[in-house]
């Protein structure tokens, strides 16, 4: 069983800080690594994605992945009340078959 | 470019009922998904077409659930005849479906149903 954990969260940010949000994946045969936001009563829109060992910044976005230890993150930067919503982190194996974890809610504090 | 479009938004029916949901995907778009998303919970697929071929059914629940995608382009997705624990938001999503470093899936707003 391929498996992808998150903390449920909530995450709580002031305004301006940075927000961490970290997923671990157990299938070493994973190829691709997304991040998904999601607000209430939406559908999950796409952020970023990675597949390299290492980081890629997108705008206020920075993922991070570590083959090795299993583990994906995403670094917000600059934090706004805009991005309180949940996130998603999303795992990629043969087929291109997506693995959701069960999501990070932010919450950033003005 | 528009994205993907899916049928109804809402729907609420009693237990033992049936019903079905429509998807569009976005156009030239091959590889088409169903998702299910229980509150709280992250989407789990259901299903996974390319063309109109089935890849995946695996974890489909096929005593009640069914889905076909006749033509390469649209779906369906029925529950016959649905439970209580099938209330969720059930999402369509496609991609490209070359043969690329990443093949990006992008969900449409997803029907929201509710069995009593």
């Amino acid at each position: 069983q391929k498996e992808v954990e998150q903390n449920s969260g909530p995450l709580s940010v002031p305004e301006g800080a940075i927000a961490s949000l970290n997923c671990t994946y157990s299938d070493r045969g994973s190829q691709s690594f997304f991040w998904y936001r999601q607000y209430s009563g939406k559908s999950p829109e796409l952020i970023m994605f990675i597949y390299s060992n290492g980081d890629k910044e997108d705008g206020r976005f920075t993922a991070q992945l570590n083959k090795a230890s299993q583990y994906v993150s995403l670094l917000i930067r600059d934090s706004q009340p805009s991005d309180s919503a949940t996130y998603l982190c999303a795992v990629t194996y043969a087929g291109n078959k997506l693995t959701f974890g069960g999501g990070t809610r932010v919450l950033v504090k003005p | 470019e528009a994205g993907v479009a899916q049928s109804p938004r809402y729907k609420i029916i009693e237990k033992r009922q049936s019903v079905a949901f429509w998807c569009n995907p976005i156009s030239g778009h091959a590889t088409l998904y169903w998702y299910q998303q229980i509150l709280g919970q992250g989407p789990k697929l259901l299903i996974q077409f390319q063309n109109n071929g089935v890849v995946d059914d695996s974890q489909l629940p096929k005593d009640r659930f069914s889905a076909e995608r006749l033509k390469g382009v649209d779906s369906t997705l029925k529950i016959q005849p649905a439970k209580l624990e099938d209330s969720a938001v059930y999402l369509c999503a496609s991609s490209r479906g070359n043969r690329v470093a990443v093949d990006t899936q992008y969900f449409g707003p997803g029907t929201r149903l509710t069995v009593l």
